[in-house]
């Protein structure tokens, strides 16, 4: 398996553009998440889902993110409009349904939003 | 799920084995260690994770103390490429698996 793959690695936009980061977990994984990670905060949840499901959306810092995961294999995060303080690195990871097991994280999308 | 604390960072030598703290006072019976790493500009790796027995895998070991307040994760034999920043996390069962990351320790192995 290819692990969990993320597009694009980097994204450059204008602020107050939508962007769309995109997620394609590992087959057979039963739950997503989507963190965010900054120099000032670390690693956060944004948020997760399970069986396609989102489960918990409390993490995701304004009503300009948003998340959606149409089927098990795809996943994307969208912001709209776009804010400076958005720059981050995006990272999404899955796990399978069992309990006890790790969860598999992709390579990041670096934002900057400029 | 319980907060964990670490040390801010560490150094090892490589060819020496690092044993790397983990706090977790508060911790529950129903709740897992679990450490990840990170390597800069990668996403997170899983290492290992324990209940309350010590564990062992081909990259680490585990070390729980008996009233599991704390643990230690052990990486035997410590490389160039083992400098990260590690993450010790309490996670339980029934928490859909969702990691909560807090500063974890940045661990530099030098030659």
């Amino acid at each position: 398996d290819a692990g969990v793959i993320q597009s694009p690695r980097h994204e450059v936009t204008e602020m107050g553009q939508e962007v769309t980061l995109r997620c394609k977990p590992i087959s057979g994984h039963n739950s997503l998440f989507w963190y965010r990670q900054t120099m000032m905060r670390g690693l956060e949840l944004l948020i997760y889902f399970n069986n396609n499901v989102p489960i918990d959306d409390s993490g995701m810092p304004e009503d300009r993110f948003s998340a959606k995961m149409p089927n098990a294999s795809f996943s994307t995060l969208k912001i709209q409009p776009s804010e400076p303080r958005d720059s981050a690195v995006y990272f999404c990871a899955s796990r399978p349904g069992t309990p006890n097991t790790e969860a598999f994280f992709g390579q990041g999308t670096r934002l900057t939003v400029v | 799920d319980a907060k964990t604390t670490q040390p801010t960072s560490m150094d090892c030598a490589e060819g020496r084995a690092a044993n790397l703290p983990c706090n977790h006072s508060t911790i529950s019976g129903n709740e897992y260690v679990y450490w990840y790493r990170q390597i800069h500009s990668q996403g997170p790796q899983y290492i290992i994770h324990g209940l309350k027995n010590n564990e062992t895998n081909e990259m680490a070991s585990l070390i729980i103390t008996e009233d599991r307040k704390s643990s230690t994760l052990i990486l035997p034999h410590a490389t160039l490429r083992d400098t990260a920043v590690y993450y010790c996390i309490a996670l339980t069962t029934d928490s859909w698996g969702k990691l909560q990351f807090g500063a974890g320790t940045q661990v530099v192995v030098t030659p």
